[in-house]
C-alpha cells in the first residue's frame, strides 16, 4: 500500500530535549516536505527536499533541521525544542513535480512543556 | 511569508445546499490546489489548477484559477454529510518548489 508513515504519532517532551520525528514513504517520491499546523494558521511549510541531499527552507524553518540521506526518509529534528513548537506536524511526499499530488502522513502531535 | 486569505472561516449548511469558498493572495501563484482534511488525518488533494482562468471539476466539486493568478474558488454542489471537514487552498510559488496554505474553511453539513 502506498503510504507516508510518521513516528511517533504523539509525543510529550520537555524544553531543550532533542527529538526526531521520522518520516518514510514507499512510493519512490523525490519531493518530500514537512509542515506544521496550528489553529487559525493553516499549514505552514517548514522544510522541503527536492531529492536526496537537497533540502531547502520553507516558510518557518527556525528551530528545525532536516536531512535527506536516502530517498525514502526525511526526518525532522528539533535540537532544542521550545513550547512554541507545540503543534501538529505533517510529512508529505510527491513525485518529481511538487504540483503533483502530495501524499500526507497521519500527523505527529507534539507537546513541548 | 506569503499570506493566503481564505473565506469564510467556517460554514454551517443544510444537506443538499451548494457551498462556495475562496482564497486570495497578495502574490501571484503558478498553481493553485484545494485540499480536504478529515479529523485526525492529513490533507487529501481534491483539485489542482495549473493555468489562469482554468475551471476544473471533480465530481460535485468545481474549482477555478483566478485570472489575476492571485485567487481561486471552490464550489461544492448538493452537499452531503461526508463533505464535513476543513478545506484548504494552497499555492505553489513561481519556482515550483514551495507551498503556501490558506487558513482553512471548516464545513459542517447538517443532515
Amino acid at each position: 500500500e502506498a503510504q507516508v508513515t510518521q513516528n511517533p504519532r504523539y509525543l510529550i517532551t520537555v524544553t531543550g530535549k532533542k527529538l526526531t520525528v521520522t518520516c518514510s514513504q514507499n512510493m519512490n517520491h523525490e519531493y518530500m516536505s514537512w509542515y506544521r499546523q496550528d489553529p487559525g494558521l493553516g499549514l505552514r511549510q517548514i522544510y522541503y527536499s527536492m531529492n536526496v541531499e537537497v533540502t531547502d527552507k520553507g516558510d518557518v524553518p527556525e528551530g528545525y533541521k532536516v536531512s535527506r540521506k536516502e530517498k525514502r526518509n526525511f526526518p525532522l529534528i528539533l535540537e532544542s525544542p521550545s513550547p512554541n513548537q507545540t503543534s501538529l506536524y505533517f510529512c508529505a511526499s510527491s513525485s518529481s513535480a511538487p504540483m503533483e499530488t502530495q501524499y500526507f502522513g497521519p500527523g505527529t502531535r507534539l507537546l513541548v512543556l | 511569508g506569503q499570506q493566503l486569505n481564505q473565506s469564510p472561516q467556517s460554514m454551517f449548511i443544510q444537506e443538499g445546499e451548494d457551498v462556495s469558498m475562496n482564497c486570495t493572495s497578495s502574490s501571484i501563484f503558478n498553481t493553485w490546489l484545494w485540499y480536504k482534511q478529515d479529523p485526525g488525518e492529513g490533507p487529501v488533494l481534491l483539485i489542482a489548477l495549473y493555468k489562469a482562468g482554468e475551471l476544473t471539476s471533480n465530481g460535485r466539486l468545481t474549482a477555478q484559477f483566478g485570472i489575476t493568478r492571485k485567487d481561486s474558488f471552490l464550489n461544492i454542489s448538493a452537499s452531503i454529510p461526508s463533505d464535513v471537514g476543513i478545506y484548504f487552498c494552497a499555492g505553489l510559488t513561481n519556482t515550483g518548489n514551495q507551498f503556501y496554505f490558506g487558513t482553512g474553511t471548516s464545513l459542517t453539513v447538517i443532515p
